[in-house]
């Protein structure tokens, strides 16, 4: 079954400092990622997902299938992306549909 | 903003009770998600709708249904409610039913409380 981790539900950085917010997937095939953020008191948002290998606000992903992981990095963080973050794996299923599966989540917190 | 809109934003009912939480999708998306956010299960996909089929689903209680109208607004009904079925609904939304690529807009989600 496909199953996302996130292993910290809290990662308080400073201000400058480098980010990095782990996420482990377990899939049988080939794997579909994506990070979604939640501002506080905003709804849920596509952040970036792996297939587009793009940087948005600064943040990256790279997609390690030998080591099954798909962690968000900045190197310098910024107070404005204190947030809950998401990795979420996207599952088809049979007769067409398709699901998220979503990790945990991990608040971001960018101190001064 | 992401044009999904979802109404009501805050629901309190008491237990055994019936409630509709309803969710109007971006323009032009023909597939509706039901997502469940609790403090203990997190985001727990339900039900996914495609221009007014059931296409795929998730961990959908049997107490829970949802159905998805011409003018492609969905609602999700639950019933016999419990306590634990206090969490946050999210509806969302995309063009396409197979589109794994698609990202999905969230709508800001209905908090239900169940007492």
């Amino acid at each position: 079954a496909q199953r996302v981790t996130q292993p910290e539900k809290l990662l308080s950085v400073f201000k400058g400092a480098p980010v990095e917010l782990k996420c482990n997937y377990s899939y049988s095939g080939s794997p579909e990622l994506f990070w979604y953020v939640q501002y506080s008191r905003q709804r849920l948002q596509l952040l970036l997902r792996h297939i587009s290998r793009e940087s948005i606000k600064g943040f990256t992903a790279d997609l390690n299938k030998g080591e099954t992981s798909f962690h968000l990095k900045k190197p310098f963080a910024q107070e404005e992306d204190s947030a809950m973050y998401y990795c979420a794996l996207v599952f088809i299923l049979t007769g067409g549909g398709n699901k998220l599966t979503f990790g945990t989540g991990t608040q971001l917190k960018v101190e001064l | 903003d992401s044009g999904v809109t979802q109404t009501p934003k805050h629901l309190i009912t008491a237990t055994g009770q019936r409630v509709t939480l309803r969710c109007s999708p971006r323009s032009g998306d023909l597939s509706v998600y039901w997502y469940q956010q609790s403090l203990d299960q997190g985001l727990q996909f339900l039900i996914q709708y495609y221009n007014g089929e059931e296409r795929a689903k998730g961990n959908i209680l049997e107490r829970f249904s949802a159905q998805q109208f011409p003018d492609l607004h969905s609602e999700l009904n639950l019933s016999s409610l419990e306590l634990g079925d206090s969490a946050l609904y999210f509806c969302a939304s995309s063009p396409r039913v197979t589109g794994a690529l698609d990202t999905q807009y969230f709508g800001p989600g209905t908090r239900l409380t169940v007492l």
